[in-house]
């Protein structure tokens, strides 16, 4: 089926640098999509999302970015600290479906 | 406010046991979710409650899984006869739901191993 594909990678930054995590999606149906930051031993915690009729939004340090062209999205994380260390999931859904597709995480690490 | 619990936060049981996992939404929210994830993966939907209405059981792995939520509250997932492959992270979220697609809150929760 349908899937949010993004196999479980590491993203090593340093500390004050800005990082990028990826997410590809594979439903063009898709319409929106949201990134959750999941700490050790912790529940999965919303960060931010996005609607399909925008290609940009920012939050508090954050910044998603979507590209429908080729079916892609992305998280900015500014001045990246080490509370940020997490995996961050991307997932997607139809408007008319509250089901959210997973995609697999990307485990952000800080570099002191 | 409190969040999203649930009980216990680890489990061991050996094979072929009856498990329960118990989860106390955020009051108020009338959506309830449950998934399972696996070591390093992401998230696996098993079964929707919204309000009164029959819930949605598309992601029951098997039929050895079921759940329950008595009240428009608190929801109980069992599985039966449990196998080693069960052995998973179980979280539930609740939501508003006032809406479709209102953010998930998760619980911390249920660490299943199955000996």
């Amino acid at each position: 089926g349908e899937s949010v594909g993004l196999h479980l990678p590491t993203l090593s930054v340093q500390e004050g640098d800005n990082s990028i995590i990826n997410c590809a999606y594979s439903n063009s149906a898709s319409d929106y999509f949201i990134w959750y930051k999941q700490e050790s031993g912790k529940g999965p915690q919303f960060i931010i999302d996005i609607r399909s009729n925008m290609d940009k939004r920012q939050g508090q340090r954050v910044t998603v970015l979507l590209n429908k062209t080729v079916k892609h999205l992305s998280l900015q994380i500014a001045a990246t600290q080490p509370g940020d260390s997490a995996v961050y999931f991307c997932a997607e859904s139809l408007d008319s479906n509250y089901q959210l597709i997973w995609g697999a995480g990307t485990k952000l690490i800080i570099k002191p | 406010g409190a969040g999203v619990s649930q009980s216990p936060s680890n489990k061991v049981t050996e094979k072929g046991k009856d498990v329960e996992l118990r989860c106390d939404p955020i009051s108020g929210h009338t959506a309830l979710y449950w998934y399972r994830q696996s070591l390093g993966q992401g998230l696996e939907f098993l079964i929707y409650f919204q309000g009164n209405s029959a819930p949605d059981k598309s992601g029951l792995p098997s039929d050895r899984f079921s759940a329950e939520r008595t009240g428009g509250s608190v929801s109980t997932l069992t599985i039966q006869r449990t196998q080693q492959e069960d052995s998973a992270v179980y979280l539930c979220a609740s939501s508003l739901a006032s809406r479709l697609q209102e953010t998930q809150y998760f619980g911390p929760g249920t660490r299943l191993l199955v000996l």
